[in-house]
């Protein structure tokens, strides 16, 4: 069974640009999350899907920061336009439903904002 | 508001040492709690999944166990390896998804 898919592995870009990172979560499974990860910090959730609606954005920066899930499969994740603090690793994951189930992430994307 | 804390922050150990690693977490309403690997630039691994109905959970070398009502979990490491060392991170989820510690790195000296 493959596992969940991100792309690019790395990014380096300029404050004020903007990035877009995908995710491709394993076969089958609903619920898709979107984590940040901050240098010597835990992964914070940014956003959750439930096939292709929105089930919890409380923490998502939305004035610069957004999501979608097309389709219910395949999400994208974009940030316009990027700051110096965005420097972190944007990690997916995916479930079977949702929360009471295991969660399987991908390997992350790795953004360095200059 | 779900907060997650993991101790030590940091750990060395000499290779062949049983060790624990300890996570409390404040709000008992959880579905389950997850124990991850990360290694430097990896995503993370799972390594072990508890349910709320369980006591413990056990992969190989690796034991974990949990008091709900406490707050509290640990991650056993028997015969520790240079190979285990990594950064080590507790979640517990429930209707808000998976929250994180810290973590506790860990590093086995051969």
């Amino acid at each position: 069974e493959a596992g969940v898919a991100q792309s690019p592995r790395y990014k380096i870009i300029e404050k004020r640009q903007s990035v877009a990172f995908w995710c491709n979560p394993i076969s089958g499974h609903a619920t898709l999350y979107w984590y940040q990860q901050i240098l010597g910090q835990g992964p914070k959730l940014l956003i959750q899907f439930q096939n292709n609606g929105v089930v919890d954005d409380s923490q998502l920066p939305k004035d610069r920061f957004s999501a979608e899930r097309l389709k219910g499969v395949d999400s994208t994740l974009k940030i316009q336009p990027a700051k110096l603090e965005d420097s972190a690793v944007y990690l997916c994951a995916s479930s079977l439903t949702d929360n009471a189930y295991e969660q399987y992430f991908g390997p992350g994307t790795r953004l360095t904002v200059t | 508001k779900q907060e997650v804390t993991q101790i030590p922050a940091a750990l060395s150990v000499p290779e062949g040492e049983n060790l624990v690693l300890n996570c409390s977490f404040t709000d008992s309403a959880i579905y389950n709690l997850q124990w991850f690997r990360q290694d430097p630039g990896k995503g993370l691994t799972s390594l072990l999944l508890i349910q709320s109905s369980q006591r413990e959970q056990t992969s190989g070398r690796l034991n974990a166990s949990l008091d709900k009502s406490s707050g509290r979990s640990t991650l056993y490491i028997a015969a520790s390896q240079p190979g285990d060392s990594a950064t080590y991170l507790c979640a517990p989820s429930g209707n808000t998804p998976l929250v994180f510690g810290k973590g506790t790195r860990l590093s086995v000296i051969a």
